[in-house]
């Protein structure tokens, strides 16, 4: 079936550095992949989509300069925290969309980023 | 709700028993999927439901779906230890309602 990798699983890092989390589709190409955010036993909720070769759709409230979108290729996205604060400390999920519109969605395993 | 506008249900029950969990969204929807996550983990999908279907099947999953209110719910038959999850509802817009905790004690 098909797979959605994302890189690192868990990542610990200082105040003020940047983080990068990596979203890979393996045996499909997704145009539409998303990033959502999870505090803990709370829902997910969506930050963006992201499109090949297009800037990314934040939505109302989250920071695009805060939580740089790249989506450089048909089966990488990458979402990068800047200057990270411990507030950021949160679980990031990708999802990917096989095919348009109405494509089965694949999720990642997620990323637990904790900033100290 | 959406985007967690609203905390998640919580609901403990023992195995063997039915699990019924709610959910609602805002928009039009073309039709709605079910996920479960387990605690601190990536999300499984369970089901989909086209907005022209009432009720759905899966084993020992059953959802419905009332566009009416905007509302749909998925029960679990016959509840066993390893359903314990959180379950969320996805819309076409690509938001999760604020999902149930799930607790079935064995």
């Amino acid at each position: 079936g098909a797979v959605v990798s994302q890189h690192p699983s868990r990542v610990i890092c200082k105040s003020g550095t940047s983080v990068k989390i990596e979203c890979r589709s393996l045996d499909f190409q997704a145009t539409t992949m998303f990033w959502y955010r999870q505090f803990p036993k709370q829902s997910l909720m969506l930050m963006a989509t992201s499109n090949e070769g297009s800037k990314a759709t934040y939505e109302q409230g989250v920071e695009k300069d805060k939580f740089l979108i790249n989506h450089a290729s048909l089966t990488l996205s990458t979402l990068t925290v800047t200057s990270a604060h411990p507030e950021d400390s949160s679980f990031y999920i990708c999802s990917a969309r096989r095919g348009v519109n109405t494509g089965e969605l694949f999720f990642g395993e997620g990323s637990r980023l904790t900033v100290l | 709700s959406q985007q967690g506008e609203e905390d998640p249900q919580a609901l403990s029950i023992q195995e063997g028993e039915n699990a019924t969990m709610n959910c609602s969204y805002k928009t039009s929807i073309n039709n709605l999927q079910w996920y479960r996550q387990n605690s601190g983990r990536g999300l499984v999908h369970l089901i989909l439901i086209r907005s022209n279907e009432r009720e759905k099947h899966s084993g020992r999953l059953r959802v419905t779906l009332d566009t009416s209110k905007k509302s749909s719910s998925l029960l679990i038959t016959a509840s066993r230890a390893a359903d314990t999850a959180s379950y969320f509802c996805l819309d076409n817009d690509m938001r999760f309602g604020a999902g149930t905790r799930l607790t079935v004690k064995p």
